[in-house]
């Protein structure tokens, strides 16, 4: 049963132009949600997160938009840039189980010069 | 600040042979939390310690199991080794400040079981 789906394995952009990345979720005690960047042999990095009391949260050129009816969120990145090119992780967390994030299976994002 | 580190970075091991790895978390944080990344399966928890007690667990074999020292450093062993072992196996370490608590992760140890 996997909670968290990220349904499209990989996206190709222009460079400058918009990457959306998205993100399903099925448990409805999910209430933080993250987005993680990932080079191969090496761990996630960090980059945006929103609690569910929010709909938006904007760092940069990252924006995280969670809808809490539809259990979706996707993540916008404006613009893009070739060193953004990367596998992306979803990850949601539940309050009752703070430390256990469950992960998406990723999305290669291929930004082109 | 200095950020998660994992040693060793890179093990290789025969089936039936135990091995450990350790996590040293960011300098204040408490929570630790272990994760395997294989092809197949994606990016799954193992388990979670915080005050040296662990406090959540996945769906894993007794096989895997852990420990958190008094400095908030991690160990992780996994006894009886199969070929399926073979990962990336990822520490986090968080505040454990609340419901919004940001894991950060290390580079991994790369196992693989021959």
């Amino acid at each position: 049963d996997q909670q968290v789906k990220q349904n499209s394995p990989s996206l190709s952009v222009q460079e400058g132009r918009i990457s959306i990345l998205n993100c399903d979720y099925t448990n409805s005690m999910f209430d933080y949600f993250l987005w993680y960047k990932k080079y191969p042999a090496e761990g996630p990095t960090f980059l945006i997160s929103i609690s569910s009391i929010k709909d938006k949260n904007e760092d940069g050129r990252f924006t995280v938009f969670l809808n809490k009816s539809a259990k979706h969120l996707s993540l916008h990145i404006v613009p893009s840039q070739p060193g953004d090119s990367a596998v992306y992780f979803c990850a949601a967390q539940d309050s009752g189980n703070t430390g256990k994030l469950i992960f998406g299976q990723g999305t290669t994002l291929q930004v082109k010069p | 600040k200095a950020g998660v580190t994992q040693t060793p970075r890179y093990l290789i091991k025969t089936r039936g042979q135990q091995v450990t790895l350790s996590c040293s978390p960011i300098s204040g944080h408490r929570s630790v939390s272990w994760y395997q990344q294989t092809p197949g399966q994606g990016l799954q928890f193992l388990f979670e310690y915080f005050s040296e007690t662990q406090r959540n667990k996945g769906n894993f074999p007794g096989r895997f199991s852990g420990r958190q020292f008094s400095n908030s450093r991690s160990e992780m062993n996994v006894s009886t080794l199969e070929l399926g072992d073979s990962a990336l196996y990822l520490c986090a370490s968080a505040t454990a400040a609340g419901s919004t608590d940001t894991q950060y992760f290390g580079p991994g140890t790369r196992l693989t079981v021959l």
